[in-house]
């Protein structure tokens, strides 16, 4: 299994500025996922980013893939207090199980 | 509306007394998992099911058990729980194996073993 490595572990930001948080992994991936998590409830997937994309847009979120460089990025935005939650990365590779990240925790202040 | 359900939402239990955790989907796909949450840890999979009767361990299997034995049904069993088993879990389904396909997530189930 390969785990992503979120980095900010922690962030915070002023409501309408833009929030970028990264993830790093160790070995090749077929695919990238992003998802939020709020605080105590369910992971909401946010992104799906395959191998030869390099860039991803949903809305506010911009999420880029650099193969070589093993790292992947979100962006949010123009953020609001209700992105504030928790957001994780995970790497995947066929035939491994799919395991996300420790996270980075968003916190928007009004 | 497509969802996955878990029952209970909060459990307070005692050391040694079974309980199962059930979790249900409507969306009719293929692939379902069972997580456990912990501070500083992040999601870590205990179980996961690729299809009727076909289930395999995850990365922290021990001490659970599950079973599949209908497709929108995959409960999660713990024998004899202990206090190292309290924890926040999460059970998802996705139409294809973990990484290959969105996966959606249980609103999630809070145990605490005594």
């Amino acid at each position: 299994s390969q785990q992503g490595e979120e980095d900010p572990q922690a962030l915070s930001i002023q409501e309408g500025e833009n929030a970028t948080m990264n993830c790093s992994y160790k070995t090749s991936i077929n695919n990238l996922q992003w998802y939020r998590q709020n605080s105590g409830r369910g992971l909401v997937h946010l992104i799906l980013i395959r191998s030869n994309e390099r860039e991803k847009h949903s809305g506010r979120l911009r999420v880029t893939l650099d193969t070589s460089k093993k790292s992947s990025s979100l962006l949010i935005t123009a953020s609001r207090a209700a992105d504030t939650a928790s957001y994780f990365c995970a790497p995947f590779n066929y035939g491994q199980n799919f395991v996300f990240g420790p996270g980075t925790r968003l916190s928007v202040l009004p | 509306e497509a969802q996955v359900t878990q029952n209970p939402r909060y459990l307070i239990t005692v050391t040694g007394k079974k309980l199962t955790v059930t979790c249900s989907q409507n969306m009719n796909h293929e692939y379902m998992s069972w997580y456990r949450q912990d501070p500083g840890l992040g999601l870590r999979q205990i179980y996961y099911s690729m299809n009727v009767e076909v289930t395999d361990k995850g990365d922290v299997p021990e001490g659970y058990k599950v079973s599949r034995k209908e497709k929108r049904n995959f409960p999660l069993i713990l024998e004899s729980p202990s206090p190292n088993q309290t924890s926040l879990y999460f059970c998802a389904s996705s139409l294809a194996a973990g990484g290959y396909d969105t996966q959606y997530f249980g609103p999630g189930t809070r145990l605490t073993v005594l």
